[in-house]
């Protein structure tokens, strides 16, 4: 199975700074339909939201503060500017190879 | 509005069965790949079971292959997961969402809380 490996496990950040949490698979994602990594955001008591999808796509209603980027292996979730809003749980999650896998999750709090 | 209602958790024993359904709608149900996501008490996301449309490829996780079924009525845009030979590490909230792009899933449903516990 692909092991996908974040860092770190948890984030505190101070409101309007930036924040960025790493994601390494442990072989390449890259699929003829492109390269299927997604970010997902669960806040707390909530079912989880995704984020980013193919590595930068960002989904409907998602603010532009949120980028993807990456390639090969090693990818990169970056807030801009963190916001109250963005507390909670970021996974990274692979869709190239069965089983899918996720990683461990990030936990982001506000400083 | 795109909406996934599952249903059919509940406080098994070990080694009973329990069948999940997650109910779509705002969607075209019949034309999606569906998946079942899991999260155990406290812990992080892991995939399930994924299903394609027309219910002629499934795939699933190793620790589940065997003992769950991952099916679909089209005709009532129902997404089910037949569960059997349950066990304690089975306990946890099962999400059902859509993989509407290659690879993902999105939107997820609320979730059903399975409890495997004597």
């Amino acid at each position: 199975d692909v092991v996908m490996t974040q860092s770190p496990l948890s984030l505190s950040v101070t409101l309007g700074q930036p924040a960025s949490i790493s994601c390494r698979s442990s072989q390449g994602l890259v699929k003829t339909e492109g390269t299927l990594l997604s970010w997902f955001l669960q806040r707390p008591g909530q079912s989880p939201r995704r984020l980013i999808y193919e590595v930068s796509q960002r989904d409907s209603g998602v603010p532009d503060r949120f980028s993807g980027s990456g390639s090969g292996t090693d990818f990169t979730l970056k807030i801009s500017r963190v916001e109250a809003d963005d507390v909670g749980v970021y996974y990274c999650m692979q869709g190239t190879h069965w089983p899918w896998t996720f990683g461990q999750g990030t936990k982001v709090e506000i400083k | 509005e795109v909406q996934l209602v599952e249903s059919g958790g509940d406080l098994v024993q070990p080694g009973g069965s329990l069948r999940l359904s997650c109910a779509a709608s705002g969607f075209a149900f019949s034309h999606s790949w569906m998946s079942w996501v899991r999260q155990a008490p406290g812990k992080g996301l892991e995939w399930v079971a994924n299903i394609n449309d027309d219910a002629k490829e499934k795939y699933y996780v190793d620790s589940v292959r065997g003992r769950f079924t991952i099916s679909r009525d089209n005709a009532k845009n129902l997404l089910y997961l037949q569960m059997n030979s349950l066990r304690v590490e089975d306990t946890a909230v099962f999400y059902c969402a859509r993989a509407a792009t290659p690879g993902s899933v999105q939107p997820w449903g609320q979730g059903t809380l399975v409890t495997v516990s004597s």
